[in-house]
């Protein structure tokens, strides 16, 4: 399995509350995505990066922004959370046209 | 219309039944994946394709880039093969290395 892990792996939090959800890689891929998984919807890419401080939106960016400081870290913030980003978020690393490989997801509960 | 259908949306089998679920894309690709998603979460890579056919133990993947139509077949299916699938493809569009994704088939294998 490609090393990529999330954190946290479940979290409940309010309205309104920020809230950061981790990736981190230890495979050295260039590309990393977040997604997010809904009934009826299938994935939608939220944000990717396509190096070090190189990111830009995906279909559904509004409400979140990313940082990657380092190779090894994608952050998804939500700076206001709110009850429609209830969601499963998943995380995915390549290296250009490569499959991509995915975290184990991050189950993020709004209140 | 999504950029990418697949059929059906729900599939129930019984155990040694062949089985297979189809992907429709209205886009360019310069590649094809077909992911697995067992219940508990985890994404999994099954195949990358560009062309023709590709074969792992009971699972075949096949490609026609003139209809714009994929399908992947399970021989001899098992409870195990119980998992959402999913077809996602590789939508240079932009140049950058993306994925979009259908809404997954939910197959049911009954002993």
């Amino acid at each position: 399995d490609a090393g990529i892990t999330q954190s946290p792996r479940h979290k409940v939090t309010e309205t309104g509350t920020p809230v950061t959800l981790r990736c981190h890689q230890t495979e050295n891929h260039r590309y990393m995505y977040w997604y997010r998984q809904d009934p009826g919807h299938g994935l939608r890419l939220i944000h990717y990066s396509y190096g070090v401080k190189d990111t830009d939106k995906g279909e559904v960016s509004d409400g979140y922004s990313v940082s990657r400081s380092k190779t090894e870290d994608f952050l998804l913030t939500l700076e206001s959370a709110t009850s429609s980003q209830t969601s499963v978020y998943f995380c995915a690393i390549s290296e250009r046209s490569d499959t991509q490989y995915f975290g184990p997801g991050t189950r993020l509960t709004v209140l | 219309k999504n950029e990418v259908e697949q059929s059906p949306q729900n599939l129930t089998a019984q155990e040694g039944e062949f089985i297979t679920i189809n992907c429709s894309y209205s886009v360019g690709i310069s590649a094809l994946h077909w992911l697995q998603q067992h219940p508990g979460g985890g994404i999994v890579s099954l195949f990358m394709l560009s062309s023709g056919k590709k074969k792992h133990g009971r699972l075949i993947a096949t490609i026609n880039i003139q209809e714009k139509h994929s399908s992947l077949h399970i021989t001899a299916s098992h409870p195990r093969d119980s998992a959402v699938y999913i077809c996602a493809v590789d939508g240079r569009t932009s140049g950058t290395y993306k994925y979009i994704f259908g809404t997954g088939t939910r197959l049911k294998v009954l002993a």
